[in-house]
């Protein structure tokens, strides 16, 4: 089954204290995003990726941090949460970076930072 | 960066029409989106429309695009109670996607 997993599902952390949700997805996607939402603003874009190595500022990178090794994960870094960090958290991945490709989304990860 | 923005709810009855507005910022976005997110649910696309198209149907769905006016309408015809959900309009551009902040739609009987 073609999906876009997420791991943890929710996670209660403390400041500062440095954590990593992992997106895997298995249709050989080049693109890969994070976006966070809350409520009112919407998803909002923290980083994308077209390819393996190749990684992006959206419009909210600060104090977020992402990787691409291999092409199925991108995993996103907070290595110092701070409590305006906790939000909802998606992870997309499309086969390329523009047009009509359906983006497909994991699950959430739901993050508070106390 | 593009701004993208949705009213924030609707309410329409059961069999009624819906009408959800988007207006955006980035008159060189090339396709513009709509998602629909439900309970505890990522998000799902909807449709899409090419930015030099005027019109697209889609079954129940009719999206509607203005380019001078950077506005973009979805209407769901024959609303149903599984049409209740959190719509999302998006647009791209360099390969960055910008999403509004979500119409909530509520369908009452």
């Amino acid at each position: 089954e073609a999906q876009v997993t997420q791991n943890p599902r929710y996670l209660i952390t403390v400041t500062g204290k440095k954590l990593t949700v992992t997106c895997s997805q298995n249709m050989n996607h080049e693109y890969m995003s994070w976006y966070r939402q809350d409520p009112g603003l919407g998803l909002r874009q923290i980083y994308y990726s077209m390819n393996v190595e190749v990684t992006d500022k959206g419009d909210v990178p600060e104090g977020y941090k992402v990787s691409r090794k291999e092409k199925r994960n991108f995993p996103l870094i907070l290595e110092s949460p701070s409590p305006n960090q906790t939000s909802l958290y998606f992870c997309a991945s499309k086969l390329r970076g523009v047009g009509t490709d359906t983006q497909y989304f994991g699950p959430g990860t739901r993050l508070t930072v106390l | 960066g593009e701004d993208v923005e949705q009213s924030l709810f609707l309410s329409v009855r059961e069999g009624d029409s819906s009408v959800i507005n988007c207006t955006y910022t980035d008159s060189s976005s090339t396709y513009l989106y709509w998602y629909k997110q439900e309970p505890g649910a990522g998000l799902q696309l909807l449709t899409y429309i090419f930015s030099n198209m005027d019109m697209k149907q889609d079954q129940r769905l009719t999206v509607l695009l203005n380019k001078k006016d950077k506005h973009l309408s979805l209407r769901i015809a024959d609303t149903q109670t599984g049409d209740s959900a959190i719509y999302f309009c998006a647009a791209i551009n360099d390969y960055k996607l910008s999403f509004g902040a979500g119409t909530t739609v509520t369908v009452r009987a």
